[in-house]
């Protein structure tokens, strides 16, 4: 699998956006790029995922660059229940299993 | 849609002794992951099913660990002869079709071995 590169620790204003990033350079052709997110005592969530083209939904959007060796996770307007590790991961056509990192804890400053 | 749900929540246990965990999926998703998560580390694969069939075991499922879903719905994780190194959260995921990316977990069972 692909390795993702995701900073350890970011800290955000509520009611401010945030970019999260994630770099990926190894990416091939094929690999989605998926965004999960855990907040405390919980599983992962899903949040949002993309192959070439920027994606936006309810919860964030996902900015993929030209070359799709870097994307970023935004959060609009940061609530304090968006404080969670964010995990950037890559997945490929066929490929069952989710190969998490250590993701990026968030934490939202009231 | 009710969500995946896993029983026990917690299970504190003393070394030695056999653990089994139960995982029930959303409704119909015919995809169904097992993932154990220790303290500061994101989730690792253990394995998964299509239906009742096993299709992937990962190399941390030591022959200790044995997981089934007899009938194709919910699914169980045993551990025998539990380890202190066993101690974790162990997550489960169910998937609705092979054509949807998008893993639903559950709350997970943390396991305490003493």
């Amino acid at each position: 699998d692909a390795k993702t590169t995701q900073p350890n620790s970011m800290e955000s204003n509520e009611e401010e956006p945030v970019h999260l990033p994630c770099n990926h350079s190894t990416i091939s052709g094929t690999d989605y790029i998926h965004w999960y997110r855990q907040l405390p005592s919980q599983g992962p969530e899903y949040v949002i995922h993309g192959l070439t083209s920027n994606v936006n939904n309810r919860m964030a959007s996902l900015a993929i660059a030209e070359d799709r060796k870097s994307s970023t996770l935004i959060l609009h307007r940061a609530t304090l229940r968006d404080a969670a590790v964010y995990y950037c991961i890559l997945s490929g056509v066929g490929n069952e299993k989710l190969t998490f990192g250590t993701g990026t804890r968030l934490t939202i400053i009231p | 849609d009710t969500g995946v749900s896993q029983d026990p929540r917690h299970k504190i246990t003393k070394r030695g002794q056999n653990v089994t965990f139960r995982c029930d999926p959303i409704s119909e998703h015919n995809r169904l992951y097992w993932y154990r998560q220790t303290l500061g580390q994101g989730p690792e694969f253990l394995t998964y099913f299509q239906n009742e069939a096993q299709l992937e075991k990962s190399r941390l499922l030591s022959d200790r660990f044995s997981a089934e879903r007899p009938k194709g719905s919910f699914s169980t994780l045993e551990i025998q002869r539990t380890e202190q190194g066993d101690s974790a959260m162990y997550l489960c995921a169910s998937r609705p079709t092979p054509n949807t990316d998008t893993q639903y977990f559950g709350p997970g069972t943390r396991l305490t071995v003493l």
